[in-house]
């Protein structure tokens, strides 16, 4: 059974680029959440995708945005890149929405930003 | 959101005991108690929770305070692959927020 599956793992761009990262839900959930991990703090909640749509959102600008597809895989998308963007992406599945207490974790898609 | 307190880090030596403390006096009565580790270099892992009575698993062990203000998670006997950043989240199953809110955790080291 896979777990979460991300890609790519690692990417480097430059400021003012966009950038798509992907993500596969564990098998039978079907609600994606994504998370920002900055150099040494804990994960920052971006957004969560349910049934196809944006259902909650942390505090991250409209740069931020997201899409999930009918078979649950979802995409975050950051629109004119800044040097602050440089983070691990995290994308977390859970069966459902209440269920977000224990989330499975992908290993990340690094981006660097120059 | 409850607010929690965690040490910066800790240290253990292999194969000892590890109690790992939190502090969350602001916690709901409806808020369970989540635990995530993170491995160097991989996403976050679930741990154990509780709400108000201790639980066990494979991986661990919850103690949950009396008056819930605090937990300890316990791992028996540490080892290398315990070395990790360990979070401590309260999280409310019955409301509108579906996501986990994590602080900066506990970095453990586990000495050979």
């Amino acid at each position: 059974d896979a777990g979460v599956t991300q890609s790519p793992t690692h990417l480097i761009k430059t400021r003012g680029q966009q950038v798509t990262l992907r993500c596969s839900p564990k098998s039978g959930h079907d609600t994606v959440s994504w998370y920002q991990q900055a150099l040494g703090q804990g994960p920052q909640f971006i957004f969560q995708y349910y049934e196809e749509e944006e259902r909650q959102r942390g505090n991250f600008p409209d740069r931020f945005s997201g899409h999930q597809f009918p078979n649950y895989s979802s995409e975050l998308n950051v629109n004119a890149l800044l040097l602050g963007d440089s983070a691990l992406y995290l994308c977390a599945s859970s069966p459902g929405r209440r269920g977000a207490g224990e989330l499975f974790f992908g290993e990340g898609s690094r981006l660097t930003v120059l | 959101d409850a607010k929690t307190t965690q040490p910066n880090s800790m240290e253990s030596n292999e194969e000892e005991p590890v109690h790992l403390p939190c502090n969350h006096s602001t916690i709901s009565g409806t808020d369970y108690i989540h635990w995530y580790r993170q491995l160097p270099s991989q996403g976050p892992e679930y741990v154990i929770h509780g709400l108000t009575s201790n639980v066990n698993n494979r991986m661990a062990s919850l103690a949950i305070a009396e008056d819930r203000k605090s937990s300890t998670l316990i791992l028996h006997r540490a080892t290398l692959r315990d070395a990790a950043v360990y979070y401590c989240i309260p999280f409310y199953y019955g409301g509108s927020q579906g996501n986990l809110i994590f602080g900066k955790g506990t970095k453990l080291s586990v000495k050979p």
